[in-house]
């Protein structure tokens, strides 16, 4: 199975902050990773798939990159809006797996 | 607009099981291979089960494989899941979760359902 790491688990971040998380594969997935973020008692949505493509009606702020086994979601300008939990899933073979999670907290 | 719209949820007793059901509507459901996805309590995402849009390709993960059964009905608009001989750790939210059109490879989720709780407990 492709374990996915994510880091860091949470981060306390202000209001326009720029805000970079992390995840890692434990083999390479080529680009078939995607985004989801998640706020409480709600389902998650998805923001990036195909590692660098933004899912319609998503923000401009939010950007992905990264091919292999590194990957990185930015928010570029941090809204009040984008406090939540953030996902990433691999997308390149069965057990599809999803990284722990980032927790992005007000400062 | 589409939604999908869990339900069949519930508490049941460690070794139970319960059918929980996924109805779409605002897209060609059939066309679209379908996914369910667990959230236990605090904790994170985990893909559980996967089906082609005919419903002849399924996918488990190895956690709930030989216990739980992923089926469709198209011509009902639903997805379903039996889940039988329940454990604790089988305690979460099911969500339900729409994948790709025509594959059941490099599959993303979007939109998802707004999911049903399962609680385990004797």
């Amino acid at each position: 199975d492709i374990q996915m790491t994510q880091s860091p688990s949470s981060v306390s971040a202000s209001v326009g902050d720029r805000v970079t998380i992390t995840c890692r594969a434990s083999q390479s997935i080529s680009t078939w990773l995607a985004w989801y973020q998640q706020k409480p008692g709600k389902a998650p949505k998805l923001l990036i798939f195909a590692a660098s493509s933004l899912q319609s009606g998503v923000p401009s702020r939010f950007s992905g990159s990264g091919s292999g086994t590194d990957f990185t979601l930015t928010i570029s300008s941090l809204q009040p809006e984008d406090f939540a939990t953030y996902y990433c899933q691999q997308a390149n073979s069965f057990p599809l797996t999803f990284g722990g999670g980032t927790k992005v907290e007000i400062k | 607009e589409v939604q999908l719209l869990e339900s069949g949820g519930g508490l049941v007793q460690p070794g139970g099981s319960l059918r929980l059901s996924c109805t779409a509507s605002g897209f060609t459901f059939s066309s679209y291979a379908m996914s369910w996805v667990r959230q236990a309590p605090g904790k994170g995402l985990e893909w559980v089960s996967l089906i082609s849009g005919g419903g002849s390709n399924k996918y488990y993960a190895d956690s709930v494989k030989g216990r739980f059964t992923i089926s469709r009905d198209n011509s009902k608009n639903t997805l379903y899941l039996q889940v039988n001989s329940l454990r604790a750790e089988d305690m979460a939210i099911y969500y339900c979760a729409t994948g790709k059109v025509g594959t059941t490879t490099h599959n993303w989720f979007d939109p998802w359902g707004q999911g049903t709780l399962v609680t385990v407990s004797s």
